[in-house]
This record gives C-alpha cells, structure tokens and sequence, in this order.
C-alpha cells in the first residue's frame, strides 16, 4: 500500500517552453503533497509544501510563479515548470502524506532544458 | 534547515550488520525520527521511523538513545543492493491531517562491498 506514482520519469525539453509534472497518490487520499528539487551529488531540496484546495507554500528562494503547483484534489498534484531553461535541469520528486502518518516519495522525473 | 548531522560515507561488508549513526541533539519531544534511503536516480525509500522506543520491521531496527539525541539505525545483514544514500530526518508527529515537512540533510553514502 501507500503508492505514489510520479510521471514522466524523464523529460526533455526545448529552452522557454513549460513542462508539467504529475503526481498522484493511487491507494490513499494524500492530505497534504511536498515537492522536492535534487541537483547531482546533492541532497533533496523541498520547494514547496501544498494542501488540497488551497494555495502552495514555497520556500525561500523559490520562485512561485516559475514553478506552478496544483493540488486540485486528494489523490493529484502537479508541478509546472514555466518557461523552463538549462538551469532548471534537475530531478524532481514529490512526496505525499496521508492523515494516518507516514510519508511516500515518488520515483522522481529527470528533467533536462536544451 | 537539517536537524541532524550524519556522516558522509560509511563501508560495509556484504553480510555483516551496518550501524548508520545519527545525530540529533535539538529534537523535540513531539518529534519522530525517520529514516530513509535513496537508491541512485530514485524516489527516497521509507524504512523506518521511531518517537523514543526502539523499533524494528522487516528491513531493519532503529535504537534511539534514552535522552533521544542520537539514533542508530541498523541493517542485520547488508546486501549490495542496500547501497544507497541512508537520510535521517526529525519531523513532528502528524496530527489530524496537519503535516509537518521533511527536510533532507546530506545524508551518509553506504557502501556495502562484496
């Protein structure tokens, strides 16, 4: 149980174009979904925090309308990264938690800005 | 930021227990300490989490001291396939659907040798 399902794995895409990134939860109502941004050799970085219905927190240094988060409902939520360029070429994770605790992490999508 | 301080590497040999240390000096009383590990270019996998009990499950044991400023987290018998980066993370417990977010340290590279 407690799976989160994370698509595309893998992306590539032209410089100043949007790319959107889903994430559901497919055996449990997540209440709340995190988003994390990974560089090489680096650790996970949360960017933004987001609750079903209402509006994504972000974290400091974390540009809000770049990165647009969507949490339209309990199984769903995605992140589109705007006018994406190399710079953003990153893995992206997300993770969902359910109101019984607990924590489970999607297996990431590599996205790569040409 | 982290809360915890881990080392950056650590070796084993294949079939032996692999201790992965942690320090958390600052943690709080409502504070769960989590563990878990990323297998390169995946999600972060959950292990195992304990409040002040030491605990166990099918991949592992987690001993947390009595005044719960470090922990121990514990691989009976470690596998190449248990290579990974090992994350532990404090976090407060999740009340009535309130979620409280994981924030990533650097973590500590096991690497399990043949």
């Amino acid at each position: 149980g407690a799976v989160v399902s994370q698509h595309p794995s893998r992306v590539i895409c032209k410089s100043g174009t949007s790319v959107k990134i889903e994430c559901r939860s497919l055996d449990f109502q997540a209440t709340t979904m995190f988003w994390y941004r990974q560089f090489p050799k680096q650790s996970l970085m949360l960017m933004a925090t987001s609750n079903e219905g209402s509006k994504a927190t972000y974290e400091q240094g974390v540009e809000k309308d770049k990165f647009l988060i969507n949490h339209a409902s309990l199984t769903l939520s995605t992140l589109t990264v705007t006018s994406a360029h190399p710079e953003d070429s990153s893995f992206y994770i997300c993770s969902a938690s359910r109101v019984a605790g607990g924590y489970t992490f999607g297996s990431g999508t590599r996205l790569t800005v040409v | 930021d982290a809360k915890t301080t881990q080392p950056p590497s650590m070796d084993c040999a294949e079939g032996r227990a692999a201790n992965l240390p942690c320090n958390h000096s600052t943690i709080s009383g409502n504070e769960y300490v989590y563990w878990y590990r990323q297998i390169h270019s995946q999600g972060p996998q959950y292990i195992i989490h304990g409040l002040k009990n030491n605990e166990t499950n099918e991949m592992a044991s987690l001993i947390i001291t009595e005044d719960r400023k470090s922990s121990t987290l514990i691989l009976p018998h470690a596998t190449l396939r248990d290579t990974a980066v090992y994350y532990c993370i404090v976090s407060a417990a999740v009340y009535g659907g309130a979620t409280n977010k994981l924030i990533f340290g650097t973590g500590t590279l096991l690497a399990v040798q043949p």
